[in-house]
């Protein structure tokens, strides 16, 4: 596609409901990002896909955090049991990152899903 | 471990001022250093990385690996480079990324 897309733009939840974000990278990157986005928190760091495997994990919240990638390309971030700490907006990103190549791994970003959980 | 540094949260200037928004890292390999801007109602995007040394915006940024920063800087601040500004840095064959807090420019007419 022609960029990064995701769905929903806005998601309002009950708390202690599932939801899942979805992420369309553009096509060929190999690269998919996770972020959150929060007033005061900056852009933290969530997961990150090179094709279908995630190298790091290490910024999933908790455990009610999953997220996949599939065919090297859509990835679904998942929140179950949803907290009222969870509202904020999540990012996808992607890039076709070059070995080797310093300053290579530029990211686009997409809008973002707005989640509230009231 | 990784962590990219944005002291300020919020700074305010003068159309015509020079401007500089701090960003300070901590890695202990090689760091790929970035910019990135959102403006108001538009996506995140790449403003400029340290490996290019370009002028971007009539931005530049520097990397100096003696006091790990990445401060970026403008001469002569416009009203539209109001904007929120990320700080990011990418490990060592540049694919994990992380980024700052970020840092909201407000440029007052």
């Amino acid at each position: 596609g022609a960029g990064v897309s995701q769905s929903p733009s806005n998601k309002v939840t009950e708390k202690g409901k599932d939801v899942e974000l979805r992420c369309d990278p553009i096509s060929g990157h190999t690269a998919l990002y996770w972020y959150r986005q929060s007033l005061g928190q900056g852009l933290e760091f969530l997961i990150y896909f090179q094709g279908n495997s995630a190298p790091d994990k290490s910024g999933l919240p908790s455990d009610r955090f999953s997220a996949e990638r599939t065919g090297g390309s859509v990835s679904t971030l998942t929140i179950q049991r949803t907290q009222q700490e969870d509202s904020a907006v999540y990012l996808c990103a992607s890039s076709f990152p070059t070995s080797g190549v310093t300053g290579a791994n530029v990211l686009t970003f997409g809008a973002g899903s707005r989640l509230t959980v009231l | 471990a990784q962590r990219v540094t944005q002291p300020e949260k919020l700074l305010s200037v003068f159309k015509g001022a020079p401007v500089e928004l701090k960003c300070n890292y901590s890695y202990s390999g090689s760091p790929e250093l970035f910019w990135y801007v959102q403006y108001s109602r538009q996506r995140l995007q790449l403003l400029l990385r340290h490996i290019s040394r370009e002028s971007i915006k009539g931005f530049t940024a520097d990397l100096n690996k003696g006091e790990t920063s990445f401060h970026l800087k403008k001469p002569f601040a416009q009203e539209e480079d109001s904007a929120m500004y990320y700080c990011a840095l990418s490990n060592t064959g540049g694919f994990k990324t992380i980024f700052g807090a970020g840092t909201r420019l407000f440029v007052k007419a």
